[in-house]
């Protein structure tokens, strides 16, 4: 049964440290997603990825997040430092393109809290 | 600007009874729609979609969406709810260009009472 994993599920940091989130996408999907989920903004687009390049990131606040696929297995999130108000559940999903398909397969996601 | 519209936050409803939960969606170009859902502390699980052919749409556990291109709508429905049928619930879209993320509306919470 193929899923989207990742790591942690949950973190509770400090205003100013870094915290980083893990996504391990469905093997031979080559299309990644960050999203956001907040009770004011509702999910929304951070970054998206295919083939490890970046595409899309004009979602992401540039002056503290950072996103990057290291390898096909492993996309990670970065916030530095972290502020309160990045308190949200991050969603990694993955797709593979091109294909008639959209389809998005979401991870459980990572629920953060700075305090 | 692109943009996807669920105008029911909260949807109650009494076990076995039908519900219909709404999404329209702006579209100059053509669309795939999503349908999501959402159970308390997990992360999103898609329930149907709609990318070419009929234009309904079922899912394994008795939902079903009707695209109207006219209306710009995908609606949800289910003629007999259940008390695990209780979740949010996201309609997406992707539109026909070269970014291929989704536009998600804010969410239905459904919730199915005794």
């Amino acid at each position: 049964d193929a899923r989207v994993t990742q790591t942690p599920r949950h973190k509770v940091t400090e205003m100013g440290q870094e915290v980083t989130m893990r996504c391990q996408p469905i093997l031979g999907h080559n299309t990644v997603f960050w999203y956001r989920q907040t009770m004011m903004q509702g999910l929304e687009l951070l970054a998206y990825f295919r083939n490890r390049a970046p595409l899309d990131d004009s979602g992401m606040p540039k002056d503290r997040f950072s996103a990057e696929m290291p390898d096909a297995t492993l996309a990670t999130l970065k916030i530095q430092p972290s502020e309160p108000r990045d308190s949200a559940v991050y969603f990694c999903a993955s797709g593979l393109v091109p294909t008639g398909e959209r389809t998005q397969y979401f991870g459980p996601g990572t629920r953060l809290t700075v305090l | 600007a692109q943009s996807v519209t669920q105008l029911d936050s909260q949807v109650p409803v009494f076990e076995e009874a039908p519900v219909e939960l709404r999404c329209n969606y702006s579209s100059s170009v053509s669309v795939y729609l999503f349908w999501y859902v959402q159970y308390p502390n997990q992360g999103l699980q898609l329930l149907l979609k709609y990318l070419s052919g009929s234009t309904l749409v079922e899912s394994i556990n008795g939902f079903e969406a009707e695209f109207n291109k006219s209306q710009t709508s995908f609606h949800l429905r289910k003629p007999s709810v259940h008390i695990s049928d209780t979740a949010e619930y996201f309609c997406a879209v992707s539109w026909d260009t070269g970014r291929r993320a989704l536009t998600f509306g804010s969410g239905t919470r459904l919730q199915v009472q005794p």
